[in-house]
């Protein structure tokens, strides 16, 4: 059974607008939180993370929102940018215990020009 | 070569037949990882070592057999492989294994089993 969740497989946004892409988990022990961002052909890397003990970060254009209570968190991308076109994977952890990252299925964004 | 590099990038290959993937990084890190992404699934955890040694092992099929022979090199020996194993296999790296330890992902070897 899928830990983590991001429903909207794909999104498109106009260049300049604001990219929200949203993410749930069920497991309420995740303390950890990670948005990770994928070019075709290569592997995931890391572009901001967010603890439970927050419920905001935020990173130059990149925001994550956590929402401990409705087990869901946001990454915001303001403004968008062609270049921030690519698949952003949600994962969860604990932050005890080995780095076993629980991940979304991911969502594929695309930023018009 | 910079970061984690994983070859073959792409492999075909019978049932029957024996291969292994290889990961390689050059980033100093004394963890690593092997996950595998399914179509449509998410990423899933497969094995981790640190400091070459298996700390865990995600209830993971015996045709999958992990060899950590240094911090820099890991490898997925396959053997009696599934079609259903055909997947997206990716390796990581991290400087330690606990979790603010930022893992960084080779770009994957695209298995096809027949």
């Amino acid at each position: 059974d899928q830990q983590v969740k991001q429903n909207s497989p794909s999104l498109s946004v106009q260049e300049g607008r604001i990219s929200i892409l949203n993410c749930d988990y069920t497991n309420s022990m995740f303390d950890y939180f990670l948005w990770y961002k994928k070019y075709p052909a290569e592997g995931p890397t890391f572009l901001i993370s967010i603890s439970s003990i927050k419920d905001k970060n935020e990173d130059g254009r990149f925001t994550v929102f956590l929402n401990k209570s409705a087990k869901h968190l946001s990454l915001h991308i303001v403004p968008s940018q062609p270049g921030d076109s690519a698949v952003y994977f949600c994962a969860a952890s604990f932050q005890t215990g080995a780095n076993n990252l629980f991940f979304g299925t991911g969502t594929r964004l695309t930023v018009i020009p | 070569e910079t970061g984690v590099t994983q070859t073959p990038r792409h492999l075909v290959m019978g049932m029957t037949n024996k291969k292994s993937l290889k990961c390689e990084q050059h980033l100093g890190h004394n963890a690593m990882y092997w996950y595998k992404q399914s179509a449509k699934k998410p990423l899933e955890l497969m094995f981790v070592y640190s400091l070459e040694e298996r700390v865990e092992n995600n209830s993971v099929p015996s045709r999958f057999s992990p060899e950590c022979p240094n911090s820099s090199h890991l490898f997925l020996h396959l053997h009696t492989l599934q079609p259903e194993d055909s997947a997206l296999y990716l390796c990581a790296s991290s400087q330690g294994a606990g979790v603010y330890n930022e893992q960084f992902f080779g770009p994957g070897t695209r298995l096809t089993v027949l």
